[in-house]
């Protein structure tokens, strides 16, 4: 059965420091998607990620995918309080399976 | 503008009573999908649709039914409702499905909390 878990859940953080939300997932796979949750608000697509060592930045905003390592990593870089939200991993293995969320909070 | 249209937004209803949640999209998209947004669990997938009267289960579609008799609607119906049944349901779709080659975002509706008391 495919698990993708986030670490962490919940994340408080300064603006202006550095932090990387981590997405685990146990099986094969090589094409993982990002989304943003604003309070009260539905999901928007954030990042698309298709292959192996793949990057993809927007703004403060970093992704990648090691899928050797079943891993994915959001780094946020100089964070602001627009960054405020929800961030969803999703992982596509025959089958899209979304981790259970960091809710990011960023306070001056 | 292209989107995906839930109705309604908030329901409170009670135990039994039949419902529907109708979902819209206006993209031509292939695939259409519903989730169900708990707490600490993310999002779970009840019901999706590769194309039109084809759907299928997804991880949780106990108590739940679809169908998808045109490509652009595809209504979530709940014959009796239970409270374990309350919770945040989107609808979403895709011109392809994920799991098919190339890039398939997920175009989410606004979503539609559902209280079943």
């Amino acid at each position: 059965e495919l698990k993708v878990e986030q670490n962490p859940l919940f994340l408080s953080m300064q603006e202006g420091k550095n932090y990387t939300i981590y997405c685990n997932y146990s099986t094969t796979s090589d094409r993982l998607y990002w989304y943003r949750q604003d309070p009260g608000k539905s999901l928007e697509s954030l990042f698309v990620l298709l292959s192996n060592g793949a990057v993809k930045q927007e703004g403060r905003l970093m992704a990648s995918l090691d899928t050797k390592a079943r891993l994915s990593t959001l780094h946020i870089t100089a964070a602001v309080h627009d960054l405020s939200a929800t961030y969803f991993c999703a992982v596509d293995a025959d089958k899209l399976i979304f981790g259970t969320g960091t809710r990011l909070q960023v306070f001056p | 503008e292209a989107q995906v249209t839930q109705n309604p937004r908030y329901l409170i209803t009670v135990t039994g009573k039949k419902l529907t949640v109708t979902c819209s999209q206006n993209m031509n998209h292939e695939y259409m999908s519903w989730y169900r947004q708990d707490p600490g669990l993310g999002l779970r997938q009840i019901y999706y649709s590769m194309n039109v009267e084809v759907t299928d289960k997804g991880d949780v579609p106990e108590g739940y039914k679809v169908s998808r008799k045109e490509k652009r609607n595809f209504p979530l119906i709940l014959e009796s409702p239970s409270p374990n049944q309350t919770s945040l349901y989107f609808c979403a779709s895709s011109l392809y499905p994920p799991f098919s080659s190339g890039a398939n975002v997920l175009t989410f509706g606004a979503g539609s909390r559902l209280t079943v008391l």
